[in-house]
């Protein structure tokens, strides 16, 4: 079975810009979450999809972050426009079901740094 | 709120030597306890989790921890280390209550030494 996978691995871009990071989670789970770490603190949850819908969006950090799920499968997370403090590594999870029970899948992260 | 202490940022054991790492939560009831290992290049893997029960778990890897409710400790062991144990570990708490919402720690960064 294929895991969680996230692209680009890395991006390095200048402030100001825009960068869009996506994740393939598992086929046939609907849960999927977004989670960042800033260098040295630790890994903070975003969001959680269940399905194409938000079910929980009380860790993004402002309004320059954009999570979008249409249909159900993969998801984007764009940061317009970018700033230095969004520097950090971007990890995206999935899981079938929505439970802690339920064992949780991560990808390898994209590195962002906002130059 | 819940929050998570891994007090130890860095930490070198030589192979063959005992490990454990630490791991202090905060929380208003028993939480959902998680160990992650990320290695480099790779997503964070599941080593072991508590949810009820035996204090003491088992993981993979030879991996174990042990939840201490009086001390709202967590901590991580591993009898033997193995030169491909190096990565960095996390620590993970997450609600009773409901939802895949985790908390983590700022994590903790073993090196083995040969």
């Amino acid at each position: 079975e294929a895991g969680v996978t996230q692209f680009p691995s890395h991006s390095v871009i200048e402030k100001g810009q825009t960068v869009t990071l996506r994740c393939d989670p598992i086929s046939g789970h609907d849960n999927l979450y977004w989670y960042r770490r800033v260098m040295g603190k630790e890994i903070k949850f975003l969001l959680h999809f269940v399905k194409e819908s938000k079910q929980d969006e009380s860790g993004m950090p402002n309004n320059r972050f954009l999570a979008e799920r249409t249909g159900g499968t993969y998801s984007t997370l764009k940061v317009q426009p970018a700033e230095l403090e969004d520097s950090g590594v971007y990890f995206c999870a999935s899981s079938r079901q929505g439970h802690l029970l339920e064992k949780l899948f991560f990808g390898s992260g994209t590195q962002l740094s906002v130059l | 709120a819940q929050s998570v202490t891994q007090p130890d940022i860095h930490i070198t054991v030589s192979e063959g030597a005992s490990l454990e790492l630490r791991c202090n939560y905060s929380y208003g009831a028993t939480p959902y306890l998680f160990w992650y290992v990320q290695s480099p290049g790779q997503g964070l893997q599941l080593l072991l989790k508590y949810f009820s029960g035996d204090t003491l778990v088992q993981g993979i890897k030879g991996f174990e921890a042990e939840f201490k409710r009086s001390q709202s400790s967590f901590n991580l062991r591993k009898p033997s280390v193995h030169w491909s144990d190096a990565a960095e570990y996390f620590c993970a708490v997450g609600p009773t209550g409901g939802g895949n919402k985790l908390t983590f720690g700022t994590g903790t960064q073993l090196k083995v030494e040969l």
